[in-house]
């Protein structure tokens, strides 16, 4: 079984619409992260969280928000999609106790707005 | 702040030849240092990592590399290539500097292994 999942694993959706990208870790990792990769920009930091309670912005957060609903689940939401958010997003965790040293991605979901 | 660049968008190796794949960075504090790789349709895994010790790291899959701080690079090498090393590979550095350990990833590098 996976240790990080991410639902949906594709998804095609429609401009201004709102969606919710989920993620779940069965690691007991402290921290999570939110990721997204266009093609020759490598993957850039959207959120991340350090526990429930703790959240923080990354290098490219307008037109996203998250929740940590739990510390194994850490949702990425785009309230009004737009077509230059069409991207594959990916999901990260990290363990405290390690340093926080590696991150472990989860498979990704591959978004296309319209 | 920290910053990687890798040079090479794209590699193509034939099979059994040399893998190098570029990785070079900036930091301002002693750098940990990653790379991934991404198959096609996948995510991303651990190839290997350097933190502190020594400087010549080996990982998965016969790939090493080797942190040069005169260099500020941390190289990726594999002695002969497969058909099954085809992917893109992404170095990182971890921004510990702030404690907050975020990753700052370079632009990725697509490798092709011809037959």
């Amino acid at each position: 079984d996976a240790d990080v999942t991410q639902t949906p694993r594709n998804r095609i959706t429609k401009t201004g619409k709102r969606i919710m990208l989920e993620c779940s870790q069965t690691k007991g990792h402290d921290r999570m992260y939110w990721y997204r990769q266009d093609p020759g920009l490598g993957l850039r930091l959207i959120y991340y969280s350090f526990d429930v309670k703790d959240i923080n912005k990354g290098e490219i957060s307008d037109g996203y928000s998250v929740s940590r609903q739990a510390q194994a689940k850490f949702s990425l939401s785009l309230e009004s999609a737009i077509p230059n958010q069409t991207a594959l997003y990916f999901c990260a965790t990290s363990d405290l106790a390690d340093g926080a040293i590696t991150q472990y991605f989860g498979p990704g979901t591959r978004l296309l707005v319209l | 702040a920290q910053s990687v660049t890798q040079l090479g968008s794209h590699v193509s190796v034939s099979e059994g030849a040399l893998v190098l794949l570029r990785c070079n960075y900036s930091s301002s504090v002693p750098p940990y240092l990653f790379w991934y790789v991404q198959y096609p349709n996948q995510g991303l895994q651990l190839l290997l990592k350097y933190t502190t010790g020594a400087t010549l790291v080996k990982g998965i899959n016969g790939f090493e590399a080797e942190f040069k701080k005169s260099e500020t690079s941390f190289h990726l090498t594999k002695p002969s290539a497969h058909m099954s090393d085809a992917a893109e590979y992404f170095c990182a550095v971890s921004d510990q500097g702030s404690g907050t350990y975020k990753y700052i990833f370079g632009t990725g590098t697509r490798l092709k292994v011809l037959a």
